[in-house]
């Protein structure tokens, strides 16, 4: 089966860096994937790691270690529209299918 | 190109009765993902579907949902005699063809039911 770790809630000062941090257990594992989820909206992709290191996007950077099993998202200059649930989802591939697992989320209240 | 659509956006259903949820995936996307979110809390898989093959229903309970992804049209999530425990936002996703590139799921806007 899989196990997916993230804080349940964090909060940041506006202007200010994030970390939030994802640990995984999984086997066959084939990337894993950050979404960005306001509330009562849909989920929208915001990076994507199948390699170890750092992957840089503007203000957002998803970094991934495979070995130790832990992945975060770094959120820099933060402003307010950045509040929202940040969803850690691994990709794994088992019985001849790819499948998706998404973790519970982080909710990220950003304040002035 | 349109993205993924899901209709109704908001369903409300008296306890007892059947409610169906609609998923047209973007345009060239074979693969349809169904979750459902309760308040508060986080994603959780339902069922995968390719055209006409039901790939991975570990997520469904085995009463009263069923889902399907014919060749022609969209997908649907059915709920027979439906409870209040039912209620919660449904959303759909899909993804391209195979592949182990970086194809994420895209998201539909979600069917918020509500069940009185």
């Amino acid at each position: 089966g899989q196990n997916i770790d993230q804080p349940t809630e964090m909060t940041a000062t506006e202007g200010a860096i994030v970390q939030i941090n994802c640990t995984y257990q999984t086997s066959g594992f084939n990337g894993l994937f950050w979404y960005q989820q306001h509330a009562g909206e849909a989920p929208t992709f915001l990076s994507y790691n199948v390699l170890d290191g750092l992957e840089e996007k503007g203000r957002f950077s998803s970094f991934l270690s495979r070995s130790k099993g832990y992945s975060y998202l770094l959120l820099k200059e933060l402003q307010m529209k950045d509040s929202a649930s940040y969803l850690c989802a691994v990709r794994s591939y088992s019985g001849g299918y790819q499948k998706v697992t998404f973790g519970t989320g982080t909710k990220l209240q950003v304040i002035p | 190109n349109a993205g993924v659509m899901q209709n109704p956006r908001h369903l409300v259903r008296r306890r007892g009765q059947e409610a169906r949820l609609r998923c047209s995936p973007m345009k060239g996307h074979s693969h349809v993902y169904w979750y459902r979110q309760l308040p508060e809390e986080g994603l959780k898989f339902m069922v995968y579907l390719q055209k006409e093959n039901i790939i991975d229903e570990s997520g469904m309970p085995k009463e009263r949902f069923s889902a399907e992804f014919p060749k022609e049209g969209p997908s649907i999530l059915r709920i027979q005699q439906v409870v209040r425990g039912d209620s919660a936002a449904y959303f759909c996703a899909s993804s391209p063809n195979a592949g182990t590139s970086s194809h994420e799921q895209y998201f539909g806007p979600g069917t918020r039911l509500t069940v009185t």
